[in-house]
């Protein structure tokens, strides 16, 4: 079946500092991969998604790439602030009536 | 204007008792999910409807059924609560099976 690693957390960095949350699956077929981003008290939001291999999502100053040849899709993100405190999830379908498989959600925060 | 609106927000009642918690998209979508998240947040898909038909009915004890009265709602019940119910309930709606999901705010769940 589908499956989604993620590090697990909590990620503590000092704002400014450059990110990455490290991602991996394992799929049949050619999933569409996903990062959700899940702020205290409220439900999850699509932050980027990519469709197919090579492809990079990006948004709000986060970036990931569709690596197939290495089942990965790592979050970027250059310069973070306190306000990107938050739990990422990362997610693949791998499309028709299947379910999306989610990560555990990797919890990050950012002091000042 | 929510896009995706659950109720209540704050649930908290008694071991045994019966309660429900509802759930409407105004976004036109056509699919709906319902998702449990424990306090470690992990996040485990429940039942899934697309068209008020279900499609994704994962192990789930019978005590939570379900119903979607037109594609726009997707309400839980559930029968003889138990402590282990305890969590945050999240409705989720996307335009088909394989697009993004958006999430309502979440039903946060207390057993006494």
């Amino acid at each position: 079946g589908n499956s989604v690693t993620q590090m697990e957390g909590p990620v503590t960095l000092s704002e400014e500092a450059f990110l990455t949350i490290n991602c991996t699956y394992t799929a049949t077929g050619y999933p569409s991969l996903f990062w959700y981003v899940q702020y205290p008290g409220e439900g999850l939001q699509l932050l980027l998604k990519a469709t197919k291999a090579d492809d990079k999502g990006s948004n709000k100053g986060f970036e990931a790439t569709y690596r197939k040849e290495t089942t990965s899709f790592h979050l970027e993100k250059g310069s973070v602030q306190v306000s990107d405190s938050a739990v990422y999830f990362c997610a693949l379908n791998s499309g028709g009536y299947q379910k999306v498989t989610f990560g555990i959600g990797t919890k990050l925060q950012v002091i000042p | 204007d929510t896009a995706v609106s659950q109720t209540p927000k704050y649930l908290v009642t008694q071991m045994g008792n019966d309660k429900s918690i509802k759930c409407e998209q105004n976004l036109g979508h056509d699919t709906m999910y319902w998702y449990k998240q424990d306090s470690k947040k992990f996040l485990k898909i429940m039942f899934s409807y697309n068209n008020k038909e279900l499609i994704i009915n994962e192990t789930v004890p019978n005590r939570f059924s379900p119903k979607s009265p037109d594609k726009a709602h997707l309400n839980l019940h559930i029968n003889s609560l138990e402590l282990g119910d305890s969590a945050v309930y999240f409705c989720a709606s996307s335009r088909n099976i394989d697009q993004p999901q958006h999430f309502g705010d979440g039903t946060r769940l207390s057993i006494l």
